[in-house]
């Protein structure tokens, strides 16, 4: 079955730290450039950062840009996303989004999403 | 600039065609791309490249443009097409996403 599972949401408190997983299934991950797309509650969706299929090229949103980390293991099929220095308005869903292959920038496939709440 | 310009709201009956329109400079240069998303559930997406559909996506979907601006148009639309829906664009380094429309079928 094709498809992304994120985890790793939790309860934070302001100023810590969260890994993000995704684990794709039922396509060739290592083919694909694959996104962190996120929602905060009542609003709308926000991308946060992309990755190339073999990691060669890493991009960011400036509101996440040197708080957040990209990256992957294809042997795995895993996806993560290193959270640092979180605050309060970072309280989403957190989406694992794949990018079409060939065709970057088009989002086939989207996981179920991970909620992450930053509060004290 | 990368921003993506959506109205907030439509609302049309059943039957009828509802049209969502999204613009924005970077669209000159950019394909375009249309999410539906139900509430509860994750995006879904419904055209992409200005017009394409992708497989399993209803004929009555479709995507349109004029310039910097693009249209989803939605025929014969039905009740189980309520939802919010994005436009997004692309760039090199960079992806962005309208505000979103809250459809609503009356």
């Amino acid at each position: 079955q094709v498809q992304l599972v994120e985890s790793g949401g939790a309860l934070v408190k302001p100023g810590g730290s969260l890994r993000l997983s995704c684990e794709a299934s039922g396509f060739t991950f290592s083919d694909h450039y694959m996104s962190w797309i996120r929602q905060a509650p009542g609003k709308g969706l926000e991308w946060l950062s992309y990755i190339t299929s073999v990691s060669t090229g890493i991009y960011y949103a400036d509101s996440v840009k040197g708080r957040f980390a990209i990256s992957r293991d294809n042997a795995k099929s895993l996806l993560y996303l290193q959270m640092n220095s979180l605050r309060a308005e970072d309280t989403a869903v957190y989406y694992c989004v794949r990018e079409k292959q060939d065709s970057a920038g088009t989002f086939d496939l989207w996981g179920q999403g991970t909620l992450v709440t930053v509060s004290s | 600039s990368y921003e993506l310009t959506q109205p907030p709201s439509v609302s049309v009956s059943p039957g009828q065609t509802a049209r969502i329109t999204c613009s924005g400079d970077s669209l000159s240069n950019q394909y375009a791309y249309w999410h539906q998303q139900k509430p509860g559930q994750a995006p879904l997406m419904v055209v992409y490249k200005d017009s394409e559909r992708p497989l399993g996506i209803p004929e009555r979907f479709s995507g349109s443009r004029s310039g910097t601006t693009v249209t989803l148009t939605i025929s014969g639309v039905q009740a189980e097409d309520e939802a919010d829906y994005y436009c997004q664009s692309a760039d090199v380094n960079v992806r962005v996403f309208g505000g979103g429309t809250k459809l609503t079928v009356l």
